[in-house]
């Protein structure tokens, strides 16, 4: 069973102002990715990390910015949020290695922005 | 450009009926395909990985196949927990990232 926990689960916010999304996992992982996903589309990568110090922007242009200075913590920050920015965000994690290990996620934050 | 197409888009079917979804992927070398399940609010819950044609993954009442173009996720007797989205994806050669398709939502009727 994977461990990876994100919060909060539901955000409605207004506009322009700060977020930070949680994303923490347990098991030791030293890969982690952001997905966006609207509903009934798609997940597509936004985000993904191989380890401590290292971020890499995925396919979908974000304007969110993460960070990694702990293994298990790999947070995504909107400095000021728009309407646009509505929408599922997903962190999942993975081994490291030869790299085609299954990746596991969270439950996701469902983020509203008035 | 690595696409993957998954069809139907919805399927609806009743509790012990026996089915298949399709995964129909273009990529440029086949590091792995996976297969997940979600449920409504919840993220993707892995189920398998694939690594090459002919390869074959069973869990419970699924069953997962690969050839060279496609995979299929077959559901044999299903009962109505079997409800969810399934999503296919693929990872290429030499890519970290996974391509996901829209996914088949799969309702068990009763």
């Amino acid at each position: 069973e994977a461990d990876i926990y994100q919060t909060p689960r539901y955000l409605v916010i207004g506009t322009g102002k700060k977020i930070t999304l949680e994303c923490s996992q347990t098991m030791g992982h030293d890969k982690m990715y952001w997905y966006q996903q609207d509903p009934g589309m798609e997940l597509h990568l936004i985000h993904y990390s191989y380890g401590v110090n290292s971020t890499e922007k995925g396919d979908l242009s974000s304007e969110s910015t993460v960070s990694r200075i702990r293994t298990e913590h790999f947070p995504l920050t909107l400095e000021s949020a728009r309407p646009s920015h509505t929408s599922q965000y997903l962190c999942a994690s993975s081994e490291g290695g030869r790299g085609n290990q299954p990746q596991h996620f969270g439950d996701g934050t469902r983020l509203s922005i008035l | 450009e690595d696409q993957v197409t998954q069809s139907p888009e919805a399927l609806r079917l009743q509790e012990g009926e026996s089915s298949s979804l399709n995964c129909s992927y273009t990529v440029s070398g086949l590091r792995g395909l996976f297969w997940y399940r979600q449920d409504p609010g919840k993220g993707p819950e892995f189920l398998f990985t694939l690594y090459s044609a002919g390869e074959e993954k069973e869990k419970e009442r699924l069953k997962a196949t690969l050839t060279k173009k496609e995979s299929f996720l077959h559901i044999t007797a299903p009962k109505p927990e079997d409800s969810a989205t399934y999503l296919c994806a693929v990872q290429a050669e030499g890519a970290q990232k996974l391509v996901f398709g829209q996914g088949t939502r799969l309702t068990i009727n009763p």
